[in-house]
């Protein structure tokens, strides 16, 4: 089965820029999603098709696809970004990465 | 605007069955595909069920694949997720989720529920 591997956990001090990886195979040829999802709240999508924000998310997220690696940067991090964040592709079904933990130092 | 709300969610046994709902509000319905996804208690995100806009194509994830079912009432705005042969592993948050794509089967997810939970233990 397809996989989407994520970091466990990433720190970022305030008002600096956070990076959080997502690999998988052949990742380059899909398209990847990212969601923020914060303690006893649903998801939030934050990016589709690689690099596009929905209406509504702060310019300070972006998202890009290299190789077999989405990354999500978090550029000016601030206290209410602490949370878990989530990549997603589609390989036979939607898949989910394992998540990573971000916390604002 | 757009809310998703799920119900249903309880304590049973294994091997018993439990149905999901997901009442919807705010948009079109029937323009919408929906999903079921869910998670277990301090774990990630898994997809376990897609139901088109129209009803005419059903997905499934392995992990529920024979055993669950989903059916949509377009008359109702609702959506429904029957869950039989539960395992404990089953226990977790289920979030109903709107695909993105009008009229259209896109596979990722604007809009959540708030979820509901379901717990599988003897």
């Amino acid at each position: 089965s397809y996989e989407l591997a994520q970091p466990p956990s990433a720190s970022v001090a305030p008002g600096q820029t956070a990076s959080i990886t997502c690999s998988g195979d052949k990742l380059g040829e899909k398209f990847a999603y990212w969601y923020q999802q914060k303690p006893g709240q649903s998801p939030v999508l934050l990016i589709y098709h690689n690099t596009k924000r929905p209406s509504g998310i702060p310019e300070r997220f972006s998202g890009s696809l290299s190789a077999n690696t989405a990354t999500l940067a978090i550029s000016g991090t601030q206290d209410v970004d602490e949370g878990d964040y989530y990549c997603l592709a589609w390989d036979r079904g939607p898949v989910f990465g394992g998540g990573t933990r971000l916390t604002v130092l | 605007q757009v809310q998703l709300v799920e119900s249903g969610g309880g304590v049973v046994q294994p091997g018993m069955s439990l149905r999901l709902s997901c009442a919807a509000s705010g948009f079109t319905f029937r323009h919408y595909s929906l999903h079921w996804i869910r998670q277990a208690p301090g774990k990630g995100l898994e997809w376990v069920a897609v139901i088109s806009y129209d009803g005419s194509r059903k997905s499934f994830a392995d992990s529920v694949r024979g055993r669950f079912t989903v059916s949509r009432d377009n008359s109702e705005n609702t959506v429904y997720l029957q869950m039989d042969s539960l395992r404990p592993e089953d226990t977790a948050v289920y979030f109903c989720a709107r695909d993105m794509g009008p009229l259209q089967l896109v596979y990722y997810f604007d809009y959540w529920g708030l979820g509901t939970l379901v717990t599988v233990s003897s």
